[in-house]
């Protein structure tokens, strides 16, 4: 099976753009979840889709956003961005049932300017 | 929320040699599942162990172990026989039972020394 794919993989913005990444989830895996990974925070959850429907949210502003396709394929996006929203973000997947583990992609670096 | 606690930001050990990264979590379920992630340079996010907790026998994938004791809360990683790609970050993450979200330690630079 090919493994969770994320795109693209580098970004460079201007604050103030907006900006949205891509996810493709193993095949099979209904829920992706986002994450938001930067030095001095750690990894830090954004949302989870299960089914085209936002089952989780984390502790981010309405500046971030995502949905979910009918083929689990998911997109973030952030508007007005800010220097801050410098990170690197991970998707990952998983099937259904609580042992599944997360299935990473290999991130999108998206660099604020 | 639950919350999970990697207290060891960086570690170090000789190659051959083993090493153990630590990891403790809150939580007032009874049900769960534990993992361990490892993060090389790559950047990628890899599945190295998982443990549940209704399992009392300790998880063991190759050279990887956990040391789970689940009345103190705590989740430990041991790795023998230390090699050089086994250089990363580490992360321990929770998952209950009941829900669908995982909750991330901060994680553990582990450098191993040829």
């Amino acid at each position: 099976k090919a493994g969770v794919t994320q795109t693209p993989r580098y970004l460079i913005k201007t604050r103030g753009q907006q900006v949205t990444l891509s996810c493709s989830p193993i095949s099979g895996h209904r829920s992706v979840s986002w994450y938001q990974q930067t030095p001095g925070q750690g990894l830090q959850f954004l949302f989870e889709y299960f089914s085209e429907t936002q089952r989780n949210k984390g502790n981010f502003p309405g500046r971030f956003s995502g949905r979910q396709f009918s083929n689990s394929r998911s997109e973030m996006n952030v508007s007005t961005l800010e220097l801050g929203d410098s990170a690197l973000y991970l998707c990952a997947s998983s099937a259904t049932g609580g042992a599944s583990p997360l299935h990473f992609g290999n991130g999108t670096r998206l660099t604020v300017t | 929320a639950q919350t999970v606690t990697q207290s060891q930001p960086e570690m170090s050990v000789q190659e051959a040699e083993t090493v153990t990264l630590s990891c403790t979590y809150d939580t007032s379920e009874s049900d769960y599942y534990l993992f361990w992630y490892k993060q090389p340079p790559s950047r990628q996010m890899i599945l190295v162990i998982r443990q549940e907790a209704y399992k009392q026998q300790n998880a063991t994938e190759n050279r990887f172990s956990v040391n789970f004791q689940k009345a103190a809360k705590s989740f430990s990683l041991k790795i023998s026989d230390s090699q050089l790609g086994d250089a990363a970050m580490y992360f321990c993450a929770y998952r209950s039972a009941a829900g669908n979200q995982f909750y991330f330690g901060t994680g553990t630079s582990l450098t191993v020394i040829p």
